[in-house]
């Protein structure tokens, strides 16, 4: 069974801080990685992806992944009442060419 | 503009009653996939194509629910004889060619069975 495991929260921070999320999966063979923000009742909106160890920066978004941990997280800076949404994470499927498994995602709450 | 669109939004019908989706990619995106999300779920793969061919199917995909995408371009979901289990939001996401992991998703269809 191919899992990706994320916390469902909600994770509450204030505004300014920084929001960081994180998601586990199963698959050796993943090699994609994915970021999707879901506001309530709205389809998920790609934010990041990263396909290599290590982080990637994107505005106040920073994407990490361990492969050898298989674990990857997504931080948030300067964390705004906007940003309140679910986080989804996704990975591709190593037998698949096509197929993403996401998690279930992390409810977050930026209170001003 | 240019994001992918899918129609009806909104679908409320009957238990045993059919229903079809549709479906517009984004013009230059040649894969085109089909998501269910159920609340507090993600999305969960049903199925893809690249250009006209249906490349893979999820064993969540029954024998009621039938997808195409005859031209290549826009493609359909029919659900038959739905079921109360069927109401989920159903997703399209499209990608383009060398970034076929890079899913970018329409607004859903919001399906109910009563």
């Amino acid at each position: 069974q191919k899992e990706v495991e994320q916390n469902s929260g909600p994770l509450s921070v204030p505004e300014g801080a920084i929001a960081s999320l994180n998601c586990t999966y199963s698959d050796r063979g993943s090699q994609s990685f994915f970021w999707y923000r879901q506001y309530s009742g709205k389809s998920p909106e790609l934010i990041m992806f990263i396909y290599s160890n290590g982080d990637k920066e994107d505005g106040r978004f920073t994407a990490q992944l361990n492969k050898a941990s298989q674990y990857v997280s997504l931080l948030i800076r300067d964390s705004q009442p906007s940003d309140s949404a679910t986080y989804l994470c996704a990975v591709n499927y190593g037998g698949s060419q096509g197929n993403l498994i996401f998690g279930k995602g992390t409810k977050l709450s930026v209170k001003p | 503009d240019t994001g992918v669109s899918q129609n009806p939004r909104h679908k409320i019908t009957k238990r045993g009653q059919n229903v079809t989706f549709r479906c517009d990619p984004i013009s230059e995106h040649n894969r085109l996939y089909w998501y269910r999300q159920t609340l507090g779920q993600g999305p969960e793969f049903l199925t893809y194509f690249q250009n006209e061919a249906q490349l893979e199917k999820s064993r969540l995909l029954s024998d009621r629910f039938s997808a195409e995408r005859p031209k290549g371009s826009f493609s359909t979901l029919e659900i038959q004889r739905t079921e109360q289990g069927d109401s989920a939001m159903y997703l399209c996401a499209s990608s383009s060619p060398g970034h076929y992991y890079e899913q970018y998703f329409g607004p859903g269809t919001r399906l109910t069975v009563t």
